[in-house]
């Protein structure tokens, strides 16, 4: 299974809503990434998790809670979103150590906040 | 820092016409260098990919070699087909894996 999943596909929330992004990899890799990718733009780095702990944040709004229950999932919580949260978000995942460790990346949640 | 720099484009070419899509890389220590496509409405894939320098990565008629003189991983197909059309990110990757850099993208379309 070389395949990382995302629900929901499309998700429209109003600003005082709460809401999380699911995803999931049986590639038993142990590095997990959120990417948020505005229109005619490359993804931005959000979130990385290795082993299960949160190793990079970059600088991300706190209306944005990442969580790693276990290897294979990663959540996306999400409360009090501007109308600019809006975007395509994208998981992905890779190997970590030593070697090529390519992300494989998953379809991603297309998000619009009312 | 590190950076990727890729022309933008759009670039529209007719069908069976050669395709170069350029990019360059600024690094410090030695990256690996990734092309990744996405097409419509959908998440990135990854198109080919090398780990040092003379690398030539390849992948369903794509090409790109690793030129650490030039800074250098071009794209290239030799015929591209309207399934072609999406948009090329060039990608570089340090510390091993855990930290992407990506390029702005270059948005192809292949017209019949």
């Amino acid at each position: 299974d070389t395949e990382v999943t995302q629900t929901p596909k499309h998700l429209v929330m109003g600003m005082t809503n709460k809401k999380s992004l699911k995803c999931e990899q049986h590639m038993g890799h142990r590095a997990m990434y959120w990417y948020k990718q505005k229109a005619k733009k490359p993804p931005e780095l959000m979130f990385v998790y290795s082993y299960e702990k949160l190793s990079i944040n970059e600088s991300v709004p706190s209306r944005f809670s990442p969580e790693c229950p276990n290897s294979s999932l990663l959540n996306l919580h999400l409360h009090a979103l501007q109308p600019e949260d809006s975007a395509l978000y994208l998981c992905a995942s890779s190997q970590v150590g030593q070697g090529l460790n390519e992300q494989f990346f998953g379809p991603g949640t297309r998000l619009t906040v009312l | 820092g590190n950076s990727v720099t890729q022309m933008e484009g759009p670039v529209t070419l007719s069908e069976e016409a050669f395709l170069t899509i350029n990019c360059t890389y600024t690094a410090t220590g030695y990256p690996s260098l990734f092309w990744y496509v996405q097409y419509p409405g959908e998440g990135l894939q990854l198109l080919l990919k090398a780990t040092k320098a003379d690398d030539k990565g390849s992948n369903k008629g794509f090409e790109a070699t690793y030129r650490k003189e030039t800074t250098s991983f071009h794209l290239e197909k030799g015929s591209v087909q309207v399934s072609d059309s999406a948009v090329y990110f060039c990608a570089l990757s340090i510390n091993y894996g855990q930290n992407f850099v990506f390029g702005p993208g270059t948005r192809l379309s292949v017209l019949p």
